[in-house]
């Protein structure tokens, strides 16, 4: 079956430091989302992604944030300038169609700590 | 008022048992609703859609009010394995963002 693989699984970061977690979505998805769930808290959506254009964002994707499909493959979200409180899991979720009662499916997230 | 609210538990039930939960939502305009769920620090994975007419996957049922704006969960049979914590997702009109409820811990003991 075919999965949304996302890496590193974890990292490690000091406050300001630039950090790019990758994601490799389901080869025939063409719609990619970033969400974060801070420890003990909800899922929360940050960011979607269509045909090379952001489609939607949250108030938490703020100017700090980035996201990009370098390749036909990979899709990146870039955290600029850590701070402490970016330490969350990040899951990458991809879908075939950008209707709201298709499946999203999603990675297994990348653990990131600002030290 | 918070968009999806849920219950945050944890209900503790033995292997058997029947146990249902409920959650509420804010936006009427709302079109899809889902149950993910999501076992400790991994995914959330897709449970099922929930439809009007309410649906049902094995031991799994799903209802949808939406006069009342809730939907619920019924896990029939409880097995160890249904040990997890349970995501009321909501589908955003026009969107593809999913708004989640914090999530209903359920522990299935022996």
């Amino acid at each position: 079956e075919p999965e949304v693989t996302q890496t590193p699984s974890h990292q490690v970061t000091q406050m300001g430091q630039e950090v790019i977690l990758r994601c490799v979505p389901i080869s025939n998805h063409l719609y990619f989302y970033w969400y974060r769930q801070i420890l003990g808290q909800k899922v929360e959506f940050l960011v979607s992604f269509y045909n090379n254009e952001i489609s939607e964002k949250s108030e938490i994707f703020d100017d700090q944030f980035s996201v990009e499909r370098p390749d036909g493959s990979n899709f990146t979200l870039k955290i600029r300038s850590t701070k402490l409180e970016d330490s969350a899991m990040y899951f990458c979720a991809s879908s075939r169609q950008g209707v709201v009662w298709e499946t999203q499916y999603f990675g297994p997230g990348t653990r990131l700590l600002v030290l | 008022r918070k968009e999806v609210e849920q219950d945050p538990g944890p209900f503790n039930v033995p292997e058997g048992a029947t146990v249902a939960f409920n959650c509420t939502y804010s936006n009427s305009a709302s079109q899809s609703f889902f149950w993910y769920r999501q076992d400790c620090r991994k995914e959330p994975k897709l449970l099922m859609s929930v439809y009007s007419s309410g649906n049902e996957d094995g031991r799994f049922t799903a209802q949808l009010n939406r006069a009342s704006q809730y939907i619920s969960l019924l896990i029939r049979d409880s097995k160890l394995s249904d040990s997890a914590t349970y995501l009321c997702v909501q589908g955003n009109t026009g969107f593809q963002k999913l708004v989640f409820g914090t999530g209903t811990r359920l522990l299935v003991s022996p």
